[in-house]
């Protein structure tokens, strides 16, 4: 079966500037997480969607916002970007009901704020 | 707060045995993670437990003892593939366990010698 599919995967914006990532969660899979992932802090929680609600929001300013559509494709938009928010941002999905394959992530999009 | 220890890097040979230990200190616990991923990829999962004790998969084991906030990582018969980063991830608690967040340790960068 497909795997969880993000778009793009390289992305280089200017400060100011507002950004939308996309995630296609494996078919079937009801739960979007989506994480910043940096060399100093690791993979950090941004947030979860679950049948189109945000169930989970990390610890980031508000210009960080995502939503999730009803067959369950998810986006997150940042705007005024800043340089601190250059990352690899990575989303996951999984079938809550049966952890034991773990979360799938996607190969991530690359951010690069100049 | 919320706090998972993981050792930065560790060496180790060719068809040894390597055992990489996390703790961790969180407001709540629905299960924990370890996953496996390669400089440039997106992280694979590894293993999961909820309950405490040894979960086997191949080369890989995993252990967990809740009563301690311990868990470790076990990898056999090394093989020069394996050289990558090693995350620990609680699953924190929620309502009802209806949460999808993982929090993350930095990782374990592991350097498989010939």
């Amino acid at each position: 079966k497909a795997g969880v599919t993000q778009t793009p995967r390289y992305l280089i914006k200017t400060r100011g500037q507002q950004v939308t990532l996309s995630c296609s969660p494996i078919s079937g899979h009801r739960s979007v997480s989506w994480y910043q992932q940096t060399p100093g802090q690791g993979l950090q929680f941004l947030f979860e969607y679950f049948s189109e609600t945000q169930r989970n929001k990390g610890n980031f300013p508000g210009r960080f916002s995502g939503r999730q559509f009803s067959n369950s494709r998810s986006e997150m938009n940042v705007s005024t970007l800043e340089l601190g928010d250059s990352a690899l941002y990575l989303c996951a999905s999984s079938l809550t009901s049966d952890l034991n394959y773990g979360y799938t992530f996607g190969s991530g999009t690359r951010l690069t704020v100049v | 707060g919320q706090n998972i220890d993981q050792p930065t890097e560790m060496t180790a040979t060719e068809g040894a045995i390597v055992q990489i230990n996390c703790t961790y200190q969180t407001s709540g616990f629905n299960g924990l993670f370890w996953y496996q991923q390669h400089a440039g990829e997106a992280p694979t999962f590894l293993s999961y437990n909820v309950l405490d004790g040894l979960e086997e998969k191949g080369r890989f084991s995993s252990f967990l003892s809740r009563s301690k906030g311990y868990s470790y990582l076990l990898l056999k018969e090394l093989q020069m593939k394996d050289s990558a980063s090693y995350l620990c991830a609680v699953r924190d608690g929620g309502y009802g366990g209806a949460t999808n967040k993982l929090i993350f340790g930095t990782g374990t960068l592991l350097a498989v010698q010939p």
